[in-house]
């Protein structure tokens, strides 16, 4: 199992450009997350979804979309990137999206390194 | 919504000594407190986590303890070693939510020989 995939690696962006991060989990898991993460402040939220066909907003949304393909992939979408947007973006993903009983782990991707000029 | 504390941000202990690291939460109603470790380049990965319904896990030389009424957690790392060196996480999981983690800002461990 590769577990959690995400492309590109790296990517350097000029303000205004646009550009979708990719995502793919291959351990069937129901819920999807898009972080990023920019020193000292830790790992935010920006989208994640419950399960196939459902994607909400997380602590820091704002220029950002996602679209949750099936329940393999999850994307993340810039749409006129601006340099506040340089941070390294994280995908992950668990087991189970509601109720309990199961484990909340989440697995984390390697990271895609975002600069925006 | 959950906020989650973490301190300090970075702690640098000799080979062998014990490291701690502290988080404490807002929202008393969250039940589920993972610590991640990330090395340099890599995505984080879970090392230990805790629910509300224990107070103490171990896991070799790493544990976590939790105390619910001053909502804090710890975790504790004995005997540390050079591959110990990394950043560390806290989060804090919401209830009533798709497993959304609220995560701290991070601690940067370094041991040294």
């Amino acid at each position: 199992n590769a577990g959690v995939t995400q492309t590109p690696k790296f990517q350097v962006l000029k303000t205004g450009q646009s550009m979708t991060l990719q995502c793919a989990q291959d351990m069937n898991h129901n819920s999807m997350y898009w972080y990023r993460q920019d020193p000292g402040m830790g790992l935010r939220l920006i989208y994640y979804s419950a399960s196939e066909g459902t994607t909400d907003k997380g602590e820091v949304p704002n220029g950002y979309n996602v679209s949750r393909l099936n329940k393999r992939e999850f994307s993340l979408r810039l749409e006129s990137a601006a340099p506040s947007q340089t941070s390294v973006y994280f995908c992950a993903s668990s087991a189970r999206g509601t109720s309990g009983g199961a484990t909340y782990e989440q697995y984390f991707g390697p990271g895609t390194r975002l600069t925006v000029t | 919504g959950e906020n989650v504390e973490q301190h300090p941000s970075t702690l640098s202990v000799q080979e062998g000594d014990s490291a701690v690291i502290k988080c404490t939460y807002s929202d008393s109603a969250s039940n589920y407190f993972p610590w991640y470790k990330q090395e340099l380049g890599k995505g984080p990965q879970l090392i230990i986590d805790i629910r509300s319904n224990v107070g103490e896990k171990k896991d070799q030389r790493i544990a976590v303890t939790l105390n619910k009424t001053a909502k804090h957690f710890s975790l504790h790392i004995t005997e540390t070693q050079p591959e110990d060196s990394a950043v560390y996480f806290c989060a804090a999981r919401e209830t009533g939510t798709a497993s959304k983690l609220t995560f701290g800002t991070g601690t940067r461990l370094q041991v040294t020989l």
